[in-house]
Parts: structure tokens; C-alpha cells; sequence
């Protein structure tokens, strides 16, 4: 059974640096096809994906933030960490971390985590 | 990037109803796309892939269809339980882009 889950803070001030960790189970980040990423959400928005990184350690931004997020994996502890430099109120919003496999496709988010509320205040 | 515009941005209809959601993108994608369908303070959950494809344990009265750049989501015969908001996504390119989402409500 896949399972993840998202932790880090739930208040960060305007120009911190955000740390999330996302803490999985029921696969491993070292198989082949296998990519866990992060979306977010806004309150009362859209999804925004924000990046993806593969079994390979191949690693896939949004253009937009690229200069800002960093994804690196920890296999050892079944991990992944999201780091965002720069925090503006604008970056509030719930962050989902997300499993994909080539068995429907990497691009597809079939498992996700229950998100985690990011409020960016002074 | 790639632009997904969905229609109507709300729905209103009664259990049983058949209800249609487009998504339209502002290039072609083959068959590059996925529904989500989401509940109030919940994650969002995969309903169909590969524009037309339904994920396991996802009920048949759900069905998509589509290419290049129109898509369609539609739920024959609706449920209480499907009273929600449906995303689409494309995953033909680099960033990862979804529609502005569909609300489903209840009449």
C-alpha cells in the first residue's frame, strides 16, 4: 500500500527559506520508473505542479520556480525534501507530495499525500 | 507552457444526471491528459489517464474521451458521492500544467 506523507512548517515569513519532507511508503525511489514529486494548491485555486524527481535522480522544475526549488531524495529513509528559497504570502497554499510509475506514467500523480497548509506571514 | 481551460467553471445537477466537463488545450496533446477529481479538504484523486483510460477502482459511470485539444469528462448517472471539483492536467510537456477546475454541486 503506497502511502505519503508531508511534513514541515505551517508558518514561514516573507523571504525564509521553506523545507518541506515528504515521507513515503509502500515503494522504493530506487526502482526503475518510479518519480515522487510536489503539486500545490492555493486556497480557493488551482493545482500548480512544482517539480518531479525520477528513480534515476533525473529531477524536472516548473519553469516559473525553477531558480527557487531544490528536490533531492534521502532512499535510505524513504524521503523526499522540497526546498523553496524566497517565500512571498503569494506562495501560500496546501503542498502535495505526489507518487508516480511508468505503470500509468510518470507524468500522472496516481498516489498522493494529504497535503500540508504553507502560510507565508510576517 | 501549455494552457488547459476547462467549461463550464461550475455545474449544477441532481443524483442520476448525466453531466459533460470539457478541457481544452492551447496546443495539441495527443493523448497526454488525466482527470483529478477532488473533495473539500481532501487530496486529489487520479479518475482517468491517457485521456480516456480509468484508473483502477474507478467506477464506470465515469468516462473520458478526447485528443488532441479538446477533452471530455462525463459521469453517467451521478452519485452523492461525486459531488466535487474536477481537474484536468496535460502530461505532454514540460511543466505539468492543469485546468482551472470544474465544481460539481448539487441542484
Amino acid at each position: 500500500q503506497i502511502t505519503l506523507k508531508e511534513s514541515g512548517p505551517t508558518l514561514v515569513k516573507p523571504t525564509q527559506t521553506l523545507t518541506l519532507t515528504c515521507t513515503f511508503s509502500g515503494f522504493s525511489l530506487t526502482t526503475t520508473g518510479v518519480a515522487v514529486g510536489w503539486v500545490r494548491q492555493p486556497p480557493g485555486k488551482a493545482l500548480e505542479w512544482l517539480a518531479l524527481l525520477y528513480w534515476n535522480d533525473e529531477k524536472r522544475y516548473s519553469p516559473s520556480l525553477k531558480n527557487r526549488l531544490t528536490i533531492t531524495k534521502d532512499t535510505s529513509k524513504n524521503q523526499l525534501v522540497l526546498t523553496m528559497t524566497n517565500m512571498d504570502p503569494v506562495d501560500t497554499a496546501t503542498y502535495y507530495c505526489v507518487h508516480s510509475s511508468i505503470a500509468v506514467a510518470v507524468q500522472y500523480s496516481d498516489f498522493w499525500g494529504q497535503g500540508t497548509l504553507v502560510t507565508v506571514s510576517s | 507552457d501549455i494552457q488547459m481551460t476547462q467549461s463550464p467553471p461550475s455545474v449544477s445537477a441532481s443524483v442520476g444526471d448525466r453531466v459533460t466537463i470539457t478541457c481544452r488545450a492551447s496546443q495539441g496533446i495527443s493523448n497526454w491528459l488525466a482527470w483529478y477529481q477532488q473533495k473539500p479538504g481532501k487530496a486529489p484523486k487520479l479518475l482517468i489517464y491517457g485521456a480516456s483510460s480509468l484508473q483502477s477502482g474507478v467506477p464506470s459511470r465515469f468516462s473520458a474521451s478526447g485528443s488532441g485539444t479538446y477533452f471530455t469528462l462525463t459521469i453517467s448517472g451521478l452519485q452523492p458521492d461525486d459531488f466535487a471539483t474536477y481537474y484536468c492536467q496535460q502530461a505532454h510537456n514540460f511543466p505539468l500544467t492543469f485546468g482551472g477546475g470544474t465544481k460539481v454541486e448539487i441542484k
